[in-house]
């Protein structure tokens, strides 16, 4: 199966501070990527979708000044949470996919980042 | 209403058990569907796509009811290795825009 790499796995950091999620994908070329957010016993809420080279589309609710995506290659995207606040602690995974015309054709996910905000 | 919903659970059945769970979407549009499986902690693992004309893997059926609205899972002869979080998913539309929606999540735990 398709390989993708998500980093860190884990951080913690004091309130304030910015976080950047690196997620790869390792032997396949992600022209969508999905990132999502998990709270504890809750489903994958959908943050924003971005094409490569493209502007993120983000949900309803996610600040895209907050939750700062770039897309830069095709193997690669980040989000960096700005500024974090505890609220913001969550699990995050990154699904990079591939596409056609009828949509989302294999959706992968990354391990996850699960980030803790002091 | 949840655009997908599922019973969140959870079951809690003897190993050897057969099990079923439902999962509802709003969506009458929706294009394709998938069973997913998450263990505690771990990302989400496509365990499989659902067919209209029902499909098998295994131990596992899916079947896909588009007048009603609503996706199954059955898992027979249950094993502890299956205990896990099983998540509906629902693809809303043709294009490459379109939205993937994952369900809540039904919890099994599958007991000696």
């Amino acid at each position: 199966g398709a390989v993708v790499s998500q980093h860190p796995s884990w951080v913690i950091c004091k309130s304030g501070t910015s976080v950047k999620i690196e997620c790869r994908s390792l032997d396949f070329q992600a022209t969508t990527m999905f990132w999502y957010r998990q709270f504890p016993k809750q489903s994958l809420m959908l943050m924003a979708t971005s094409n490569e080279g493209s502007k993120a589309t983000y949900e309803q609710g996610v600040e895209k000044d907050k939750f700062l995506i770039n897309h830069a290659s095709l193997t690669l995207s980040t989000l960096t949470v700005t500024s974090a606040h505890p609220e913001d602690s969550s699990f995050y995974i990154c699904s990079p996919t591939t596409t056609s015309a009828g949509g989302p054709e294999t959706q992968y996910f990354g391990p996850g980042t699960r980030l803790l905000v002091l | 209403r949840k655009e997908v919903e599922q019973d969140p659970g959870p079951f809690n059945v003897p190993e050897g058990a057969t099990v079923a769970f439902n999962c509802t979407y709003s969506n009458s549009a929706s294009q394709s569907f998938f069973w997913y499986r998450q263990d505690c902690r771990k990302e989400p693992k496509l365990l499989m796509s659902v067919y209209s004309s029902g499909n098998e893997d295994g131990r596992f059926t899916a079947q896909l009811n588009r007048a009603s609205q609503y996706i199954s899972l059955l898992i027979r002869d249950s094993k502890l290795s299956d205990s896990a979080t099983y998540l509906c998913v629902v693809n809303q539309g043709y294009s490459s825009a379109s939205k993937i929606i994952f369900g809540s999540g039904t919890r099994l735990s599958i007991r000696p």
